[in-house]
């Protein structure tokens, strides 16, 4: 089955400057690749999500990259603020979404003031 | 969110008990997800459903059931937990609507610990 690796797993940033978050999956069948947000407490948020036939997506500070030679995606947060801060999850699936996830493991990012 | 709901939102339970779990959308998608969250594994699929009395296993079903008998309600049974299941439990859904196609919507999540 699908198996997707997150790096890294913690990350600390100076607010105001960017956050890379980078996965990679194995499946290259694999077509729909969504990053969710989650606060403490709470469950995950999709908050930006790109599929097979597309290189970059982006939506105001955030923007995801597919590389599927490679088979890596990554995320991308620019002028980081305080809410930032939170874990973030990569997932993949064969299908657009209505299909099972397979979950990275997730990252952990601190926004210092 | 407001279209899904899971209860309880916390549980501590004995060893060798039966447990359920249960998520409630006002969604009326088709599919839905239970996923746990354990420090260093990210979530993982327990089990999900494609449509009413549609289910099949994920990766880590083992000690796990579900049923299905509504669109609205998938319900999770621990048949006889163990210390292995405290775990944050989280149920999932998607559909398409009209704004916007695929991805899940989580609930908020149910803490369990099996003591």
């Amino acid at each position: 089955g699908e198996n997707v690796e997150q790096h890294p797993s913690t990350l600390s940033v100076q607010e105001g400057d960017s956050a890379v978050i980078k996965c990679t999956y194995s499946d290259s069948a694999s077509n729909y690749f969504p990053w969710y947000k989650q606060e403490l407490g709470k469950g995950p948020q999709l908050i930006i999500d790109i599929r097979s036939n597309v290189g970059e997506k982006k939506d105001q500070r955030i923007a995801v990259t597919l590389n599927k030679t490679a088979k890596h995606f990554s995320l991308h947060i620019t002028e980081t603020q305080p809410e930032d801060s939170a874990v973030y999850f990569c997932a993949a699936s064969i299908g657009f979404g209505n299909e099972k996830l397979t979950f990275g493991t997730g990252t952990r990012l601190t926004i210092i003031p | 969110d407001a279209g899904i709901t899971q209860s309880p939102r916390h549980k501590v339970t004995e060893t060798g008990t039966p447990v359920t779990l249960r998520c409630h959308q006002t969604e009326n998608h088709r599919y839905m997800y239970w996923y746990r969250q354990d420090p260093g594994h990210g979530l993982r699929l327990i089990h999900y459903s494609y449509g009413v009395k549609d289910t099949d296993k994920g990766e880590v079903s083992d000690g796990y059931s579900v049923s299905r008998s509504k669109t609205e309600d998938f319900l999770l049974t621990l048949e006889s937990a163990t210390s292995s299941q405290t775990s944050v439990y989280f149920c999932a859904i998607s559909g398409t609507t009209g704004r916007r196609m695929g991805g899940y919507t989580f609930g908020s999540g149910t803490r369990l610990t099996v003591v």
